[in-house]
Order: structure tokens, then C-alpha cells, then sequence
């Protein structure tokens, strides 16, 4: 199984900070790595795939980087509505397996 | 417009079954791979089960095979998640998802707004 470890864990920052994510994978998953959003009481919403792809709809405030083993999902400034928990996942083996998250608060 | 209604969700006694629906509907179900995850109380994302466009190949995670069974009709639009010897631990929110095409991917876009499981006394 794929391990994939987020940090950090919790990121406090302000509106109109940058934000930089970090997932890390226990091996390589290629390209094939997804970001997603989650806020309380909602369902998850696609951000990124493929490491880089921006989803349909999403700002362009949202960059994703990185292939192998190391990625990073950039918020180039932060919006109010930005702040929630952000998941990794990847789709390169079976099980699919997701990062634990990382939440992103206002300072 | 694209929509996944789950359904099925409730309370359960331990060692109980339980089977989740989801109805599809705005897309073409019977081109995309299906998934279901779960996340529970104040708990991450947990991929459970992923089923193939044609329903030939499925993946389920270690910690629910043998009890746990994605299959779906396509005719019907629908996906469905076959739960039994539920145990507390798979207390959650259950998501329906789709995940990629038969052509291409573009990450799992698309999420219904979840059923919840609760396996309790």
C-alpha cells in the first residue's frame, strides 16, 4: 500500500497569504496524484489531477506541482473561502490511498 | 447537471447488513469507473471500493474484503455498496462517487453528498 504523508498537519495563515502543501508518497506514483477540498458538513471537491491539472471551475490561485514521490498544491493568495482541509490521493496502485490532510485555519 | 444520490444509510447492530444505493443521473453512468468513500467521525478520507465501467473488474481496500461488495446496474444508473458483519469501526459517512472515464481521467470530480452508516447497540 502507498502511504502518503501530508504536511503540515495544520497551516495558519491569513487572507491573502500564500499557501504550500506537501504531500509526500512512500513510492513513486508517477503523475498520478489528486488534491481535494473539504469543508465542514460538505463533500470533498476536486482541485488537481493528474499533479497538475486544475479541475474544471477552479481558480487559478490553485496550482499543483511535483510527480514521483514529493508534491505540492499552492494557494498563491488565500481567500476567505479557501480555508479547509486539504487531501492527496493517489490512483497509481491499488488500494487507491489518501494523505491524512492537512487544514488550512486562519491566523 | 451531474448528480449521485446516496441512499441506504441508518443504524445498524454490530455483525449487521446493510446495502447503500446511489443513483446516478446528468452524465453517462455506464462510461465511468464508480467509487465509494468513507470518512469517519471527524476522521480523513478512506477509499473503500472502485468497480469498472462495465462492472468487470472491482478493488476493494484489505479491511473490507470478504465483507463488503461494490457492484452496480447500468441500466438502472445506479452503483450500490453490500455491507455485512459491520463492526463499529466502519461507522461513516459513505460518498458515491465517479471517478474516471473509460477514455481519460480527470481525478474523482464528481461526489454525492454522502450516507451515513452507524454501527451501534
Amino acid at each position: 500500500e502507498i502511504v502518503l504523508t501530508q504536511s503540515p498537519a495544520t497551516l495558519s495563515l491569513s487572507p491573502g497569504e500564500r499557501g504550500t502543501l506537501s504531500c509526500r508518497a512512500s513510492q513513486s506514483v508517477s503523475s498520478d496524484l489528486a488534491w481535494y477540498q473539504q469543508k465542514p458538513g460538505q463533500a470533498p471537491r476536486l482541485l488537481i489531477y493528474d499533479a497538475s491539472n486544475r479541475a474544471t471551475g477552479i481558480p487559478a490561485r490553485f496550482s499543483g506541482s511535483g510527480s514521483g514521490a514529493d508534491f505540492t498544491l499552492t494557494i498563491s493568495s488565500l481567500e476567505p473561502e479557501d480555508f479547509a482541509v486539504y487531501y492527496c490521493q493517489q490512483r497509481r496502485n491499488w488500494p487507491w490511498t489518501f494523505g491524512q490532510g492537512t487544514k488550512v485555519e486562519i491566523k | 447537471e451531474v448528480q449521485l444520490v446516496e441512499s441506504g444509510g441508518g443504524l445498524v447492530q454490530p455483525g449487521g447488513s446493510l446495502r447503500l444505493s446511489c443513483a446516478a443521473s446528468g452524465f453517462t453512468f455506464r462510461d465511468y469507473w464508480m467509487t465509494w468513500v468513507r470518512q469517519a467521525p471527524g476522521k480523513g478520507l478512506e477509499w473503500v471500493a472502485s468497480i469498472k465501467a462495465d462492472g468487470s473488474e472491482k478493488h476493494h481496500v484489505d479491511s473490507v474484503k470478504g465483507r463488503f461488495t461494490i457492484s452496480r446496474d447500468n441500466a438502472q444508473n445506479s452503483l450500490y455498496l453490500q455491507l455485512s458483519s459491520l463492526t463499529a469501526e466502519d461507522t461513516a459517512v459513505y460518498y458515491c462517487a465517479r471517478a474516471g472515464h473509460t477514455n481519460y481521467w480527470r481525478g474523482i470530480g464528481c461526489w454525492g453528498q454522502g450516507t451515513l452508516v452507524t454501527v451501534s447497540s
